[in-house]
């Protein structure tokens, strides 16, 4: 099945700084990768997706890229704000017929200094 | 903008007990999944529904979990016999055909 690795699990910034989280994941057939943020004890929600036939997608100070050759995809987020801080999770899944069984990372803290 | 409900938002049942998860998926969506996150972990899926029936689950999904919906609204996990280890929030998430929406979970404790 899907292996999906996330790095780092813990990341400390200055407000105004760029943040970058990276993902790698294992099965080549995966097409869809969405991000989802989770604050503190509050649902996971989605930020931005990327499939596999675009290498970069950007929404205001959000930006994913993708290298399916590498199978590795990164969420990018500039000028940090404090409300940026939270969980952030990758995932990796298959989309067949509308639907997707996403594949988790770990997560990753982020943490915004005002 | 429409959301995905649940309840309860805090459950606490004995050991061995039968619990009933409930949610109410976006009305539009055709799509439905439950998810658990164990404290502190990540999120890990359970199940999906369509079309009325079980289109995926994972190994999660025993024979001790079922999914139902009852109407054209509710969308429930049961739990059989709980476990100390089936402990977790549990998330409801629905789409339709896009991106999934998910609810602000059931936090299940297990004593």
């Amino acid at each position: 099945g899907e292996n999906v690795e996330q790095h780092p699990s813990t990341l400390s910034v200055q407000e105004g700084d760029s943040a970058v989280i990276k993902c790698t994941y294992s099965d080549s057939a995966s097409n869809y990768f969405p991000w989802y943020k989770q604050e503190l004890g509050k649902r996971p929600q989605l930020i931005i997706d990327i499939r596999s036939n675009v290498g970069e997608k950007k929404d205001q100070r959000i930006a994913v890229t993708l290298n399916k050759t590498a199978k590795h995809f990164s969420l990018h987020i500039t000028e940090t704000q404090p409300e940026d801080s939270a969980v952030y999770f990758c995932a990796a899944s298959i989309e067949s017929g509308g639907s997707y069984i996403p594949t988790f990372g770990r997560g990753t803290s982020l943490i915004v200094h005002p | 903008e429409p959301e995905v409900t649940q309840t309860p938002s805090h459950q606490v049942t004995q050991m061995g007990q039968e619990v009933i998860l409930r949610c109410v998926p976006i009305s539009n969506h055709l799509y439905f999944y439950w998810y658990r996150q164990i404290l502190g972990q990540k999120v890990e899926f359970l199940v999906s529904f369509y079309n009325n029936e079980i289109s995926e689950k994972s190994e999660i999904f025993d024979d001790q979990f079922s999914v139902e919906r009852p109407d054209g609204s509710n969308f429930t996990l049961k739990i059989r016999s709980t476990k100390l280890e089936d402990s977790a929030m549990y998330f409801c998430a629905s789409s339709d055909g896009g991106g999934q929406h998910f609810g602000d979970g059931t936090r299940l404790s297990i004593l």
